[in-house]
């Protein structure tokens, strides 16, 4: 059963423009959500998280908005630059939880 | 860069027999993580630690074992590998354990 899903396997972006990842989750108890990036045969790297009791963290170029009611998360990128071409994942835990579950990812090609 | 290594970086090994996989950290976190990336599945914890002999399952647990006798050492264990352990396997570290950590660089595993 996947708590954290990532629909989108794969997107492609113009550079310059805005990249939207999607992450969904059934879990309602999860209350803490990352983002991670990963670049080909290197491990992922943090990028930007966000607490249920919040509904949108900016982080310069990137910002994570959370709609509870829908179970939805989505990482905006803007603008889209070459550097990020990589595999996004989603991650989720709950109060109490020292467990990451993760999103299966989604490849982002940005075009030059 | 956040002091975590694996070691080996890529192992090619028979099934049936066994193997150790070495995470070291140098940042003195307490929690510390293996997890496997498979096409399809993303990021499934394996087992974690949350402090020296303390450890538990994650999601993916049969097969494998761990040990963590010095907060630096986090050691992954494949008793008997089998061709359905083939993945690359990362380690991670955290300090609150809300998944804000680190990764190491990642050991690919080839069981034939």
């Amino acid at each position: 059963d996947q708590q954290v899903k990532q629909n989108s396997p794969s997107l492609s972006v113009q550079e310059g423009r805005i990249s939207i990842l999607n992450c969904d989750y059934t879990n309602s108890m999860f209350d803490y959500f990352l983002w991670y990036k990963k670049y080909p045969a290197e491990g992922p790297t943090f990028l930007i998280s966000i607490s249920s009791i919040k509904d949108k963290n900016e982080d310069g170029r990137f910002t994570v908005f959370l709609n509870k009611s829908a179970k939805h998360l989505s990482l905006h990128i803007v603008p889209s630059q070459p550097g990020d071409s990589a595999v996004y994942f989603c991650a989720a835990n709950g109060f109490g939880n020292e467990k990451l579950t993760f999103g299966t990812g989604t490849r982002l090609t940005i075009i030059p | 860069d956040a002091g975590i290594t694996q070691s080996p970086r890529h192992k090619v090994t028979e099934t049936g027999t066994p193997v150790t996989l070495r995470c070291h950290q140098t940042e003195n976190h307490r929690y510390m993580y293996w997890y496997r990336q498979d096409p399809g599945h993303g990021l499934r914890l394996i087992h974690y630690s949350y402090g020296v002999k303390d450890t538990d399952k994650g999601e993916v647990s049969d097969g494998y074992s761990v040990s963590r006798s010095k907060t630096e050492d986090f050691l992954l264990t494949l008793e008997s590998a089998t061709s359905s352990q083939t993945s690359v396997y990362f380690c991670a570290i955290s300090e609150q354990g809300k998944g804000l950590g680190y990764f190491g660089p990642g050991t690919r595993l080839t069981v034939t």
